[in-house]
């Protein structure tokens, strides 16, 4: 049982360059979400998806993507980098007593 | 979701309790008290949640106060792993978890810091 894992772990873009952050879980939950977590600051939430097929625009949805085609895969898609998504991106997923996070994934954009 | 207020930063030696306060003076009578923490650049780990009666499980206990307004985070002996920002969230959730309303809200929690 691996639980939520990221990929990958660190990335650098460049300004316009798009690209995805991969979040899988193994424990058949049926909520995930994506959060990121800029320096000394709380998590704010960008996307969550209750189920397969099913997803919806958290705190901060601008500029990204989600979709749910599978139960254990909540992919993040990044359209055009910008400088203001330098940040740390934590997936997340949700079973009855509270929600288990990866390890993040440091993305810098230039 | 209610909203809560942490003190920004705590001290503890190793080896004692540590007890971290929050304040949730506007929670509603469905929502629960739910603790996680962050190690540095780690994910946020769960700790420990509960409605109204005071819980334990083998990292903490959570005291809740009779009217629910504040609840108390016990680190019964503080070790320098558990050096961490610890987070006290209200939500509605537990053992009837509402999948449609699980957006935890965040704050900037409490920073601990274990003193060897």
């Amino acid at each position: 049982n691996a639980g939520v894992t990221q990929t990958p772990k660190f990335q650098v873009l460049k300004t316009g360059q798009s690209m995805t952050l991969q979040c899988a879980q193994d424990m058949n939950h049926e909520y995930m979400s994506w959060y990121r977590q800029d320096p000394g600051m709380g998590l704010r939430l960008i996307h969550y998806s209750v189920g397969a097929g099913i997803t919806d625009q958290g705190e901060v949805p601008n500029g990204y993507n989600v979709s749910r085609s599978t139960t254990e895969d909540f992919p993040l898609r990044l359209l055009s980098a910008a400088p203001s998504q330098t940040s740390v991106y934590f997936c997340a997923s949700s079973s009855l007593a509270g929600q288990y996070f990866g390890p993040g994934t440091r993305l810098t954009v230039t | 979701d209610a909203k809560t207020t942490q003190p920004t930063s705590m001290d503890c030696a190793e080896g004692r309790a540590a007890n971290l306060p929050c304040n949730h003076s506007t929670i509603s009578g469905n929502e629960y008290v739910y603790w996680y923490r962050q190690i540095h650049s780690q994910g946020p780990q769960y700790i420990i949640h509960g409605l109204k009666n005071n819980e334990t499980n083998e990292m903490a206990s959570l005291i809740i106060t009779e009217d629910r307004k504040s609840s108390t985070l016990i680190l019964p002996h503080a070790t320098l792993r558990d050096t961490a920002v610890y987070y006290c969230i209200v939500r509605v959730g537990g053992s009837q978890s509402n999948f449609g309303n699980e957006k935890l809200t965040f704050g900037t929690g409490t920073r601990l810091t274990i003193i060897p």
